[in-house]
């Protein structure tokens, strides 16, 4: 079935650039999100790309996509302390209830 | 606009004993979805439904039953709880096929003893 893995933990300084990283493997996946997790809630979309593309920029994010090799990547530019959570890359294909499909989430930690 | 609510936010069960948890939306979406967070495994799908009065099985559905008797409910069942049911769950709705975003509830955190 489809999968999206994603590695558990980063760890990065207050000011400097954060990339976390993810691989799908459903090809006909139509939309790719990042979601964020904070401590207690739910999860809230901060970003997706439509799969037609190949980078979208959106103030301090960037997301890539490699269709080729079923990559995406978010980029938080400055991070801050209060960027740390959990960020959640999800995939959602064509078929069944347009299901999205979640990566184990990776738990960014900034550090002052 | 309350967006996405689920009742309890809390509960302990026992083995055995039986709940039901209430996610509602006030956003007039189609599509609503059932998930449990566990730790290092994601979000993984329990049920969902399309529309009222349908529902279909997710990825985990094994002890958990749906019921969307208004298109504006999407209740979860748990006819007899295990410890293995303990996880945090979450109720999320789109509006249907055009949309690319799921609105989450904040979640129940059920432990089962």
């Amino acid at each position: 079935g489809e999968d999206v893995e994603q590695s558990l933990f980063l760890s990065v300084r207050e000011g400097d650039s954060s990339v976390i990283n993810c691989t799908y493997t459903d090809s006909s996946s139509t939309y790719l999100y990042w979601y964020k997790q904070e401590p207690g809630a739910g999860l809230q979309l901060l970003t997706y790309i439509f799969s037609n593309m190949d980078m979208k920029q959106d103030q301090r994010l960037t997301v890539l996509l490699n269709k080729k090799d079923k990559h995406l990547s978010l980029r938080i530019a400055d991070t801050q302390t209060g960027d740390s959570a959990i960020y959640f890359c999800a995939e959602r294909g064509r078929t069944g209830g347009f299901k999205t499909i979640f990566g184990a989430g990776t738990r960014l930690f900034v550090k002052a | 606009n309350a967006g996405v609510t689920q009742t309890p936010k809390f509960r302990v069960l026992k083995t055995g004993q039986s709940m039901t948890l209430l996610c509602a939306q006030d956003m007039n979406h189609e599509y609503m979805y059932w998930y449990r967070q566990d730790p290092g495994m994601g979000l993984r799908l329990i049920h969902y439904s399309v529309g009222e009065g349908t529902t279909a099985k997710g990825e985990v559905p094994d002890g958990y039953n749906v019921s969307r008797l208004k298109k504006q409910n999407f209740l979860l069942g748990l006819e007899s709880a295990a410890p293995s049911q303990t996880s945090v769950y979450f109720c999320a709705s789109t509006p249907g096929t055009v949309s690319y975003e799921q609105y989450f509830g904040p979640g129940t955190r059920l432990t089962v003893t």
